[in-house]
């Protein structure tokens, strides 16, 4: 079956370091990988999503600065939080999509900033 | 922007009984909108529950079912008898055909139920 795996489960890091996080997909095709973060008490923002054969795209938010996304292709992907401080805590989410409309999450990478 | 408001938790309920959660959205960007719906389990990861990407069609999975109704740009969650098994979180996604787009996720609703 389709499943999307993330690593590390959990990860605590000091202010002003930084963490990477890495998503496999496996089982399917991936069409894009998406990136969200979820923030304590708010919803899953969407990072930044890549496609085949086109350049990552982050949202308003979110910059390649802050948080580089490499993959060589979109079976694997990894995201850094460069530089993270309290406000880059939450649980990150790595969706893959397969096809027009399923989408398949991992279980995410929740980071804790000390 | 798009948006998704739903049903703010916790809600508890008993084994046995009925259970809706509201979920209304906004759709600025997106001119035929998909809806979903996804459940995390305690340690689990997202889990696609069920999704309609035509206007006026209803979409069921595990006894739970959801009615995409584009006059009232809503797609209420319900099941007529939960279960214990059925405590989790359940989040409403907006998205489109369109594979290089995201999702926009509500808040996320948290579902208790007990014996």
């Amino acid at each position: 079956g389709a499943l999307v795996y993330q690593y590390p489960r959990r990860t605590i890091c000091k202010s002003g370091t930084s963490m990477r996080m890495e998503c496999q997909a496996v089982g399917f095709q991936a069409t894009s990988v998406a990136w969200y973060r979820q923030s304590p008490q708010k919803t899953f923002e969407l990072i930044a999503l890549s496609t085949v054969n086109s350049a990552i795209k982050y949202e308003q938010n979110f910059t390649q600065e802050k948080f580089p996304i490499s993959h060589p292709n979109l079976s694997f992907s990894s995201m850094t939080v460069l530089n993270a401080y309290l406000e880059d805590r939450g649980l990150y989410l790595c969706g893959a999509r397969a096809g027009q409309y399923e989408q398949y999450f991992g279980p995410g990478t929740r980071l804790t900033v000390l | 922007g798009d948006s998704v408001t739903q049903t703010e938790g916790p809600v508890t309920v008993s084994e046995s009984e009925s259970l809706i959660i509201n979920c209304t959205y906004s759709a600025t960007s997106i001119a035929y909108p998909n809806l979903f719906w996804y459940v995390r389990y305690p340690g689990e990861g997202l889990q696609l529950l069920l999704k309609v990407i035509t206007a006026g069609q209803k979409g069921s999975s595990r006894g739970f079912e959801a009615t995409y109704n584009k006059e009232t740009t809503s797609f209420h969650l319900q099941k007529a008898s939960v279960q214990e098994s059925d405590s989790a979180v359940y989040y409403c996604a907006l998205g489109d055909g369109d594979y290089a787009q995201g999702l926009t996720f509500g808040l996320g609703t948290r579902v208790s139920v007990f014996p």
